[in-house]
């Protein structure tokens, strides 16, 4: 079965720092496909980013970047610059045969 | 581009009551997804079609959620009756070729409260 795994429940950060978001994944299929949404208080999940297992290159959304590292099965997601309104929950998710599971989230709070 | 919509915004019921909850994808968006959403929790996929196909009911508690999806547009999902722990957000999304590389849409969710 897939399982992912996101181990910060919360994270502090200051506004224009980085930002990095751990997300480790259990899979056996060599094809799937990993995401990060953004749930702001509001409640829409907003898709961030996206990476294919078979993609070499890591995946770039303007201050988003994906960090894949496939032997470790982690997709780490990486805000550049933060802003007060990157505070938000994010999830990871994974894709295996069409099915979309999401990891627990990490609650990202920017400090002015 | 409209994005998916979804009503009621909130709902609150009294258990053992039931509740429906309405769903129009994208248009052109040939799948379509519910979550349940628990306070503190990552979405749970209860169901997806594929058109007016099901491709997953597998987490769908059968004895009381109820979906369906007429004519592979618009769906309703249906809870009788509710219980306490159904009191979640319940989030609707659609894609264009299904999840594998094609990122899901939400909607707003709706808010379901179970007293």
């Amino acid at each position: 079965a897939q399982k992912i795994t996101q181990t910060q429940p919360g994270m502090f950060v200051q506004e224009k720092e980085a930002v990095t978001l751990d997300c480790t994944y259990d899979t056996s299929d060599p094809s799937y496909g990993l995401f990060w949404y953004k749930q702001p208080s509001s409640g829409e999940m907003i898709f961030l980013i996206y990476q294919g297992s078979y993609d070499q290159q890591n995946a770039t959304e303007g201050r988003y970047s994906l960090n894949f590292q496939k032997a470790r099965k982690s997709a780490n997601l990486v805000i550049s610059a933060s802003q007060l309104g990157d505070s938000a929950m994010y999830f990871c998710a994974m894709t295996l045969n069409e099915k979309l599971t999401f990891g627990t989230g990490t609650r990202l709070t920017i400090i002015p | 581009e409209a994005g998916v919509a979804q009503s009621p915004r909130y709902k609150i019921i009294e258990k053992r009551q039931s509740v429906a909850f309405w769903c129009n994808p994208i248009s052109g968006h040939a799948t379509l997804y519910w979550y349940q959403q628990i306070l503190g929790q990552g979405p749970k996929l209860l169901i997806q079609f594929q058109n007016n196909g099901v491709v997953d009911d597998s987490q769908l508690p059968k004895d009381r959620f109820s979906a369906e999806r007429l004519k592979g547009v618009d769906s309703t999902l249906k809870i009788q009756p509710a219980k306490l722990e159904d009191s979640a957000v319940y989030l609707c999304a659609s894609s264009l070729h299904g999840a594998v590389n094609s990122p899901l849409h939400f909607g707003n969710g709706t808010r379901l409260t179970v007293t």
